[in-house]
């Protein structure tokens, strides 16, 4: 089985500056990860995922993840965050077994301050 | 153009009713998905559907059952409704149930059970 831990339940920081959302993950076979972000009264919308190759992806609005398998880690992060990243973010990790299910971890607020 | 579309949008009812929320999809996807988010925006999967056959069934009380009457369509119907069932409600598709399907979600359904 999966399992998915984001270790900020909140995360409030000011315009422009850098942030990273963090998130762990358990499995015992081998996983793909993505990140959703939901903005308030929507459905989540993908952001990112990594399924193999290069460990560092990009997402179209300047956030990026890193798949470190030794940490079983996939933090994300943006380098200047506007007001409009304000959001629920969640990182999810979908299993090659088990009906590939896709498991979410609680979300992280990010609050983007002016 | 919606691609998953989700009625009602908010759904307010006594203990004890039978209600239904329906999705529909046009994105030409094979799975659909009912997701429960608490109040806490924990998201849990309750069911999947991959060309109207039965996939993922979590442990799920017997008051829910979803209907898929064709790929496009993921029907939820509650019976006897409680008030622990207050929660939004998200479908969800994806094209097939690999590892490179990413999910697209509805927009929700907020249930208040009183």
């Amino acid at each position: 089985a999966q399992s998915v831990t984001q270790l900020d339940s909140q995360v409030p920081v000011f315009e422009e500056a850098p942030v990273e959302l963090r998130c762990n993950y358990s499995s015992s076979v081998s996983v793909y990860l993505f990140w959703y972000v939901q903005y308030p009264n929507q459905g989540l919308q993908l952001l990112l995922k990594y399924l193999s190759g290069s460990t560092l992806v990009e997402s179209i609005n300047g956030f990026e993840a890193e798949f470190n398998k030794s940490q079983t880690s996939f933090h994300l992060r943006k380098p200047s965050v506007h007001i409009s990243d304000t959001a629920e973010y969640f990182c999810a990790v979908r299993g090659v077994t088990g009906g590939f299910k896709t498991i979410f971890g609680a979300g992280t607020r990010l609050f983007v301050k002016a | 153009d919606t691609a998953v579309s989700q009625t009602p949008k908010y759904l307010v009812t006594q203990m004890g009713n039978d209600k239904s929320i329906k999705c529909e999809q046009n994105l030409g996807h094979d799975t659909m998905y009912w997701y429960k988010q608490d109040s806490k925006k924990f998201l849990k999967i309750m069911f999947s559907y991959n060309n109207k056959e039965l996939i993922i069934n979590e442990t799920v009380p017997n008051r829910f059952s979803p209907k898929s009457p064709d790929k496009a369509h993921l029907n939820l119907h509650i019976n006897s409704l409680e008030l622990g069932d207050s929660a939004v409600y998200f479908c969800a598709s994806s094209l097939g149930r690999g590892p490179n399907s990413p999910l697209h979600f509805g927009n929700g359904t907020r249930l208040t059970v009183t």
